[in-house]
């Protein structure tokens, strides 16, 4: 078992539309989890950190977080053309700063 | 804030050549720092964490003498890609992190190598 995996996508929502993405982890001890973006030939930019169980907001997107469930999701409202990209649920699942990556989601918004 | 540079962006070299790339934390002192390698349409690969002042941690199947790291300063990491064969050539993407920010890792920008 992977100790993070997403649907790999593709998820092609229209414009306006609320994209949903979802996020399992396999340690129960994770501490920490974050989403990435990373657009096509660049590197990862952090969009959303989460610690507590709940929901998080920033501006359009909302990360939920469930850690009896072990997962975490992204929500991105009114979605845009420039969200198109790909989306990584990373995890830290030790106190060694590393963190586990799952293989991202890819989003294509249409226009 | 949480700025992260990489050097250069790009580079092309002969098989057998060595190259280094850098990577700056520009606004904060950087705990650790890791380097990764992406291929095409692939996931993030970790390949070795690195400490200021101490040895790189590798993960496994890396290479650590093809693959060197130095973590010279609080705010500076190099990874020098020794004898380049065409199979390194590849994404490689160094992200760093602080203590007081958490776990979070903040990304430079990559480099893309390719190796001829």
């Amino acid at each position: 078992q992977k100790e993070v995996e997403q649907n790999s996508g593709p998820l092609s929502v229209p414009e306006g539309a609320i994209a949903s993405l979802n996020c399992t982890y396999s340690d129960r001890g994770s501490q920490s989890f974050f989403w990435y973006r990373q657009y096509s030939g660049k590197s990862p930019e952090l969009i959303m950190f989460i610690y507590s169980n709940g929901d998080k907001e920033d501006g359009r997107f909302t990360a939920q977080l469930n850690k009896a469930s072990q997962y975490v999701s992204l929500l991105i409202r009114d979605s845009q053309p420039s969200d198109s990209a790909t989306y990584l649920c990373a995890v830290n699942t030790a106190n060694d700063y590393k963190l586990s990556f799952g293989a991202g989601t890819t989003v294509t918004v249409r226009a | 804030g949480a700025v992260v540079s990489q050097h250069p962006s790009w580079v092309i070299c002969k098989s057998g050549t060595s190259v280094k790339i850098e990577c700056r934390s520009l606004d904060f002192q950087a705990t650790t720092m890791f380097w990764y390698r992406q291929f095409p349409k692939q996931s993030l690969m970790l390949m070795a964490t690195s400490n200021e002042g101490s040895k790189a941690t590798y993960e496994q199947g890396v290479e650590k003498d093809k693959f060197l790291i130095n973590h010279a300063s609080l705010t500076l990491s190099t990874l020098t890609v020794t004898s380049a064969h065409p199979e390194d050539s590849s994404f490689y993407i160094c992200s760093a992190t602080t203590t007081v920010r958490g776990y979070e890792q903040y990304f430079g920008p990559g480099t893309r190598l390719t190796v001829t």
